[in-house]
């Protein structure tokens, strides 16, 4: 069965302390990984899509890399409004529903001045 | 450029009532995914509509339906609602079925069922 874990569950940074947050993934054939943003109260807010191993993806303070069992968001020098739930999904090789998403639980990262 | 929009924000229902949930896609996108949020999950999906017709669908009961009209705006009805039934719904939207189009999601409806 497709599968997609995220890891840590929340994650407490201070300002300006960088880290990373894991997603990895059991399927059968990976058409390609999402990382999504989520406030509180709000609908999700695309951020990347990568589709091969070696990948990698920027935004302003956000890197998402992917290998062939995970993927990274790597935050650099966060600040206080990156605040949120980050959200990994996959899409697969499925017969109908090609555009299907299969989401983690999500990251719920803190960010505190 | 309009996002996503659905309507309403929040209902409160109880057991064995039905429900329409509305959704109206981001302009020039043709493709509506349903998705079900409950509390500290990540979004599970329901199912998808692509020009009208249903294009797949995930584990959710028949008493899950829904519509897509022609403008691409799309329904999710849920009947005989059940106290698990409580959670975020999310409507997307995208462009075709190709995995290169990444979903846009509205601010989702919450329902709660006493």
């Amino acid at each position: 069965e497709d599968q997609v874990t995220q890891s840590p569950e929340a994650l407490r940074l201070q300002e300006g302390e960088s880290s990373s947050l894991n997603c990895s993934y059991t399927v059968s054939g990976l058409r390609g990984l999402f990382w999504y943003r989520q406030d509180p109260g709000k609908g999700p807010e695309f951020l990347f899509t990568l589709y091969s191993a070696g990948e990698e993806k920027e935004k302003e303070r956000l890197k998402a890399t992917l290998t062939k069992k995970e993927s990274f968001l790597h935050i650099t020098a966060p600040k206080p409004e990156d605040s949120a739930t980050y959200l990994c999904a996959v899409q697969t090789f499925l017969r109908g529903a090609t555009n299907k998403l299969i989401f983690g639980t999500g990251t719920l990262l803190a960010v505190q001045p | 450029e309009t996002g996503v929009t659905q309507s309403p924000t929040h209902l409160i229902k109880t057991r064995g009532q039905q429900v329409t949930l509305r959704c109206s896609s981001q302009s020039g996108h043709n493709t509506v995914s349903w998705y079900q949020q409950a509390l500290g999950q990540g979004p599970q999906f329901i199912f998808q509509y692509y020009r009208e017709e249903e294009n797949g669908r995930g584990n959710f009961p028949p008493r899950f339906s829904g519509l897509q009209f022609p403008n691409y705006s799309s329904e999710l009805n849920v009947n005989a609602l059940e106290l698990d039934d409580s959670a975020l719904y999310l409507c997307a939207s995208s462009t075709g079925t190709g995995f290169n189009q990444p979903q846009h999601f509205g601010d989702g409806t919450r329902l709660s069922i006493l």
